[in-house]
């Protein structure tokens, strides 16, 4: 069975600062990986996927994930954190082939210093 | 832009009570998604749909039951509310497509059960 796991269920940076969300994952097969961010009672939104098209994968405000194979990672990062990034972060796996079931990680609380 | 809507942000309902959260998709997504969220525990899927009036268990059904009468209406039905079942439940739906895909949320149904 496929399993998600984030290092961290509360990381917190300053303002500026270098932001780090660790996942990684257990997979038999070639990993469908995703990153999502929840904002204060909202629902999750898409910030980056994995497709195998690159490693590095850019996605929304900044962020970017890299595929590492022989580390089973997919950490997520920003080089410079806003108050605005203060969210709940999760890292998820694509379950089956048809697409959206998905395995989430326990989610990463990032707190902004200013 | 896709928009999942649940009918509901905030709920309160007694014990023993039977409750319907109700999840509509504006974008003919096959795929239909109730997953619960949980401190320390990100989100676990309840139940799913591929098409209509198909349903298939996730990860954690006890105590759940689903409707899928229309392609774009997945409701999620509490047949006797207990107090454990206070929590964030979130419904997402996704094109059959590729593995890849994601899935698209809802706002998300806080439900406290008293």
């Amino acid at each position: 069975a496929q399993s998600v796991t984030q290092l961290g269920s509360h990381v917190s940076v300053s303002e500026g600062a270098l932001v780090l969300l660790r996942c990684n994952y257990s997979s038999s097969v070639p990993p469908y990986l995703f990153w999502y961010v929840q904002y204060p009672n909202q629902g999750l939104q898409l910030l980056l996927k994995y497709t195998s098209a690159a490693t590095l994968v850019k996605g929304i405000n900044g962020f970017e994930a890299e595929f590492k194979k022989s580390e089973t990672s997919f950490h997520l990062t920003k080089p410079s954190a806003h108050m605005s990034d203060a969210a709940e972060y999760f890292c998820a796996v694509s379950d089956d082939n048809q697409g959206g079931k998905l395995i989430f990680g326990q989610g990463t609380e990032l707190s902004v210093k200013p | 832009d896709v928009k999942v809507t649940q009918s509901s942000r905030y709920l309160v309902k007694r014990t023993g009570e039977k409750v319907f959260l109700e999840c509509v998709q504006d974008m003919d997504h096959e795929n239909m998604f109730w997953y619960r969220q949980d401190p320390g525990l990100g989100l676990r899927l309840i139940y799913f749909s591929y098409d209509v009036k198909m349903k298939e268990k996730g990860d954690i059904p006890e105590g759940y039951s689903v409707s899928r009468e229309k392609k774009e209406r997945f409701s999620l039905i509490l047949e006797s509310a207990s107090t454990n079942q206070t929590s964030m439940y979130l419904c997402a739906s996704s094109p059959i497509d590729r593995p890849n895909t994601e899935a698209f949320f809802g706002q998300g149904t806080r439900l406290t059960v008293v």
